[in-house]
């Protein structure tokens, strides 16, 4: 069965800053992951998702994430934060016979001045 | 442009009421499905579709009730609303089941069980 853990359920950063938001995978088949961003009483938006292609995968809003299958790991990154950024986002992965996304807990970004 | 729709946004029931939360797409995707999102718990999937006529159970079932009649409708019933149903709602839905597919998500329904 698959699943996803989020380190961390809220990260804080300065304007400016780097951002990286953890995302660690379990899954026995080679997985399909995704980043979803959700700002504030909206929905869920997709940043960006890994299908197997290059591991390095480019978003939208600056953010990238790398899949490492030796670390089971789908880090989202952005070089330098900015306050429209804070935001709660999600990693999910396609598992189950039906390819469903299973989500992350979540991890809410602040972004300080 | 309109995507995935849902309505209401906003809902307050009283403890043993019934609804139906909608959710109309018009991409013309097999593939419809329901979350609820609670703090602290990601989204959890209630059910699913993978065409009109067929659906399926998710991690969160129960008190929840579904159907597809067409592509485009997959509505939400809550049979007898629970303050446990306090939760945002989204649907989702994308081409067909598939793996690497993006899933689009409606705006989210707010619903307050009391």
């Amino acid at each position: 069965a698959q699943s996803v853990t989020q380190l961390g359920s809220h990260v804080s950063v300065s304007e400016g800053a780097l951002v990286l938001l953890r995302c660690n995978y379990s899954s026995s088949v080679p997985p399909y992951l995704f980043w979803y961003v959700q700002y504030p009483n909206q929905g869920l938006q997709l940043l960006l998702k890994y299908t197997s292609a290059a591991t390095l995968v480019k978003g939208i809003n600056g953010f990238e994430a790398e899949f490492k299958k030796s670390e089971t790991s789908f880090h989202l990154t952005k070089p330098s934060a900015h306050m429209s950024d804070a935001a709660e986002y999600f990693c999910a992965v396609s598992g189950g016979s039906q390819g469903n996304l299973i989500f992350g807990k979540g991890t809410k970004l602040s972004v300080k001045p | 442009n309109a995507g995935v729709t849902q309505t209401p946004k906003f809902q307050v029931l009283k403890t043993g009421q019934s609804m139906t939360l909608q959710c109309a797409q018009d991409m013309n995707h097999e593939y419809m499905s329901w979350y609820r999102q609670d703090p602290g718990m990601g989204l959890r999937l209630i059910h699913y579709s993978v065409g009109a006529g067929i659906t399926d159970q998710g991690e969160v079932p129960n008190g929840y009730n579904v159907s597809r009649s067409t592509t485009e409708d997959f509505p939400l019933r809550l049979l007898s609303a629970a303050p446990s149903q306090t939760s945002v709602y989204f649907c989702a839905s994308t081409t067909q089941r598939g793996f690497g597919n993006t899933i689009y998500f409606g705006e989210g329904s707010w619903l307050t069980v009391v």
